[in-house]
């Protein structure tokens, strides 16, 4: 059972916009900033989104991230083949033995 | 560029401990600014922190792994290493190292730069 909840898959068509959340508490995501990985199949996982919303260099714009209160969403726009992939969340989470590290168990997208 | 690779025995038997290590190339542990994570996943799930480490040594254990699990660091051979101990079948996964970003005034912490993974199967 995952700290961070996220639905276990998500797909979408070509070009469709596709949306994927991230659910926590308040000592994980309401008070820590939300990162976002994908993982290839047979590859490692490479980060997505930091900060929330911030995309590292060489991630499309079509990749955008957001937060509110104890969520954070992935939004894909533009969806393609490529994208087909499995998204993890993570954040800090404030324990009383320092800050942990939790993921989100995982989204498998699946481009229809 | 900045490029980590995992190495160790793919096959642990029940009981003994993992040992892997992390090198890191392109780039010195020892200049600063980053954590050094092990993280893995088990066959077909989800990721799992097991911890990290400063150069200076400090470490962050996940607090379900922590009565078996020891990061070290050396930075003359610009590495730094896992052991698990006790392990069992639960423990076959593949485990990757990460450097970490972090930013405590900012609650900024993620992982930019990941290694290849390696599978280690516990069995006899």
């Amino acid at each position: 059972q995952s700290v961070l909840t996220q639905p276990p898959s998500a797909s979408g068509t070509p070009g469709q916009r596709v949306t994927i959340s991230c659910s926590g508490s308040s000592s994980n995501i309401g008070s820590n900033t939300v990162n976002w990985y994908q993982q290839l199949p047979g590859t490692a996982p490479k980060l997505l989104i930091y900060s929330n919303n911030q995309r590292p260099s060489g991630v499309p714009d079509r990749f955008s991230g957001s937060k509110s209160g104890t969520s954070a969403s992935l939004a894909i726009s533009g969806l393609q083949s490529e994208d087909e992939a499995d998204y993890y969340c993570a954040a800090w989470d404030d324990s009383l033995n320092g800050p942990d590290v939790v993921f989100g168990g995982g989204t498998k997208l699946t481009v229809l | 560029q900045v490029q980590l690779q995992e190495s160790g025995p793919g096959l642990v038997k029940p009981s003994q401990t993992l040992s892997l290590t992390c090198t890191v190339s392109g780039g010195s542990i020892s200049s600063g600014g980053y954590y050094w994570s092990w993280i893995r996943q088990h066959p077909g799930k989800g990721l799992e922190w097991i911890g990290y480490i400063y150069y200076s040594g400090s470490t962050y254990y996940n607090p379900s792994l922590k009565s078996r699990v020891t990061i070290s660091v050396d930075t003359s051979k610009n590495q730094f290493s896992l052991k698990l101990s006790s392990v069992t079948a639960a423990d076959t996964a593949v485990y990757y190292c990460a450097r970490v970003v972090t930013v405590p005034s900012e609650a900024l912490m993620y992982f930019d730069l990941w290694g290849r993974g390696t599978l280690v199967t516990v069995s006899s």
